[in-house]
């Protein structure tokens, strides 16, 4: 399972774009990377997946270099309610799929 | 769509009883339900990975004879934990991996808090 190294915290404030950068240099060719939102006492949240290059919904885009070693989970004029933690997450989904989570980032929003 | 239901949200029991967990996919079929378990301020932790009518894998360190795992159906699968004590206390949150989906995103429950007193 391929490790993930993520910012253990980041500030930010309202209305800012917010980018957070997890690095995976073992991700696998099958791997998938995906990104969760956790609030206090309650179950992640699923933000965004991708496999190369960039992916973009209606909350978030994901960057992902050629190598596919880093990923950046972009946030756009960030609001309070994002305060919360965000987890990058790198998997095997093709069978004997798991999640092994990481640390996370804690991103502090402040007014 | 791609909704996790957990019951109970909330649950205090008696240190030695049991207490059973379910975790439900509303609207779709789950082949692959996880158990995790979150401390305060940590992150979650893997306990088991269940597949529909097959026996659960726990991770290691997890005692299969504590925590139960039954995945009887393609919609539920429930957690129990037998002769809960203090220690066992901790946010239970199941997640689910939907049946013939193209990425196999992972959907989570809403978590269920035990106390053990």
């Amino acid at each position: 399972l391929a490790k993930t190294t993520q910012p253990i915290s980041m500030d930010s404030y309202e209305g800012q774009e917010v980018n957070i950068t997890c690095s995976h240099n073992n991700i696998a060719t099958n791997d998938y990377i995906t990104w969760y939102q956790q609030f206090p006492s309650q179950g992640p949240r699923f933000i965004i997946q991708g496999y190369k290059t960039k992916v973009t919904n209606e909350v978030a885009s994901l960057f992902i270099p050629a190598d596919r070693k880093s990923s950046t989970l972009s946030l756009p004029r960030v609001s309070l309610s994002d305060t919360a933690v965000y987890y990058c997450l790198v998997g095997d989904y093709t069978g004997g799929f798991k999640t092994i989570f990481g640390a996370g980032t804690r991103l502090f929003v402040k007014a | 769509g791609a909704v996790v239901s957990q019951h109970p949200s909330w649950v205090i029991c008696k240190s030695g009883t049991s207490v059973k967990i379910e975790c439900r996919s509303l609207d779709f079929q789950a082949t692959t339900m996880f158990w995790y378990r979150q401390f305060p301020k940590q992150s979650l932790m893997l306990m088991a990975t269940s597949n529909e009518g097959s026996k659960a894998t726990y991770e290691q360190g997890v005692e299969k004879d504590k925590f139960l795992i039954n995945h009887a159906s393609l919609t539920l699968s429930t957690l129990t934990v037998t002769s809960a004590h203090p220690e066992d206390s901790s946010f239970y949150i199941c997640s689910a991996r939907g049946y013939g989906s193209k990425t196999d995103t992972q959907y989570f429950g809403p978590g269920t808090r035990l106390t053990v007193l």
